[in-house]
């Protein structure tokens, strides 16, 4: 079964970086996914998606701050000199018999 | 630009139905697949189905079968999502998206801004 797990929640300081994991499950680390940040009272914005071998394009107007990488089963986003707007729930998703979503990263920036 | 443009905020008793909006603008919904995707208070993204590309038939997620119907109007470029039988679960935002990409990876990369559906008695 196809599943995508993500830490509940992660923290990094002001002008810091950080670095989000989404694990996609046994047998399906070829899997490409998105990326996806949800600022409070907010719907979800695309940021990017993010092949197998960490190549990954950005949606329109994505600042370079926010990256992609791959290593395995596991999909990363690097966000780098945090601003407080980073702040957000952030989430994973693929495609099996249909949309499937990890269970998001709640990201608190000190 | 395309920009989705969603109905407002209903308010709906148990076991009624409520149908909800995603208008398109700047592209036709012809040369889209649009999909739905709701989130109840406090939780995570839950995929509800849409327009699967790849054999062009509506699909829905297993949940919501025999539940929801998807349709569109292409002479005004609208999506509608349509919930019957309304319990109080249901209560959520529900969101039209996008979907881009090419089989099998496809991916969610346009967003409504939401259409809050409570269901209260």
């Amino acid at each position: 079964q196809l599943v995508l797990t993500q830490s509940p929640s992660a923290s990094a300081s002001l002008g810091a970086s950080v670095k989000l994991t989404c694990t996609l499950s046994s047998g399906h680390s070829s899997y490409a996914i998105a990326w996806h940040q949800q600022q409070p009272e907010k719907g979800p914005r695309y940021l990017m998606k993010l092949n197998s071998d960490g190549s990954h394009s950005k949606g329109d107007g994505i600042p370079d701050r926010f990256s992609g990488s791959s290593s395995g089963a596991e999909r990363y986003l690097t966000i780098s000199s945090l601003q407080s707007e980073d702040e957000a729930d952030y989430y994973c998703q693929t495609w099996g018999t249909g949309g499937v979503f990890g269970g998001g990263t709640k990201l608190t920036v000190l | 630009q395309v920009q989705l443009v969603q109905s407002g905020a209903e308010v709906k008793k148990p076991g009624a139905s409520v149908k909800v909006s995603c208008k398109v603008s700047g592209y036709t919904l012809t040369e889209l697949s649009m999909h739905w995707v709701r989130q109840a208070p406090g939780k995570g993204l839950e995929w509800m189905g849409g327009f699967d590309p790849e054999d062009g038939e509506t699909i829905y997620a297993q949940k919501f079968q025999g539940r929801v119907t998807m349709t569109e109007d292409t002479s005004t470029d609208t999506a509608y999502m349509e919930l019957s039988s309304l319990r109080s679960e249901d209560t959520a935002v529900y969101y039209c998206a996008t979907l881009n990409g090419s089989y099998p990876y496809w991916y969610f990369d346009l967003w409504g801004r939401g259409t809050l559906v409570t269901v209260s008695s």
